[in-house]
């Protein structure tokens, strides 16, 4: 079956770069999401990418694919303390249910 | 206004207890999700229902049953409450369940169920 894995953990100063990682297991095509949960929040959707797709920008956030590897990460630029929250990792599953595989998500702290 | 609401946000009850947790979407979507974050912030499917028809019931206990009495509502039931039910569960909605196309999940804001 399908799994998607993250780093735990990330930490940044403010104005730094962060980069947050994922691995997926699937190889089908199929669609890519990053969420973010700011606590006591849902879930927001940030961006997304088709996996035949290389990269995608969208102002600060910077999709990159590696189908080859199966590794999709985020890089958020200038990251701001608002940044700080869990960013999930999702892979929409192949059986046409509409189901969400989720990472384990990955805690950003941003240190002023 | 808001475009995946749930209620309560917040239910503390006691084991044993039943208790409905609702959730509305006002986004036109056909389909309707529910998914379980436990204290380890992992988010599980737990069902997922399209145009009022249930989809998948992911290795669910029968104490849980949905309820979707038209395509914009989602309703969570739950008997006997356990202490292991105790988690945050959300609801979510998208256009439809297809894989071929981007039908991105909108999520509410969680309601978090703590059982005593």
């Amino acid at each position: 079956g399908e799994d998607v894995e993250q780093s735990l953990f990330l930490s940044v100063r403010e104005g730094d770069s962060s980069v947050i990682n994922c691995t997926y297991t699937d190889s089908s095509s199929t669609y890519l999401y990053w969420y973010k949960q700011e606590p006591g929040a849902g879930l927001q959707l940030l961006t997304y990418i088709f996996s035949n797709m290389d990269m995608k920008q969208d102002q600060r956030l910077t999709v990159l694919l590696n189908k080859k590897d199966k590794h999709l990460s985020l890089r958020i630029a200038d990251t701001q303390t608002g940044d700080s929250a869990i960013y999930f990792c999702a892979e929409k599953d192949l059986s046409n249910t509409g189901k969400l595989i989720f990472g384990q998500g990955t805690t950003l702290q941003v240190k002023p | 206004d808001t475009a995946v609401s749930q209620t309560p946000k917040y239910l503390v009850t006691q084991m044993g207890n039943d208790k409905s947790i609702k959730c509305e979407q006002n986004l036109g979507h056909d389909t309707m999700y529910w998914y379980k974050q436990d204290s380890k912030k992992f988010l599980k499917i737990m069902f997922s229902y399209n145009n009022k028809e249930l989809i998948i019931n992911e290795t669910v206990p029968n104490r849980f049953s949905p309820k979707s009495p038209d395509k914009a509502h989602l309703n969570l039931h739950i008997n006997s409450l356990e202490l292991g039910d105790s988690a945050v569960y959300f609801c979510a909605s998208s256009t439809s369940l297809s894989v071929t196309m981007n039908t991105e999940a909108f999520f509410g804001q969680g309601t978090r169920l703590t059982v005593v």
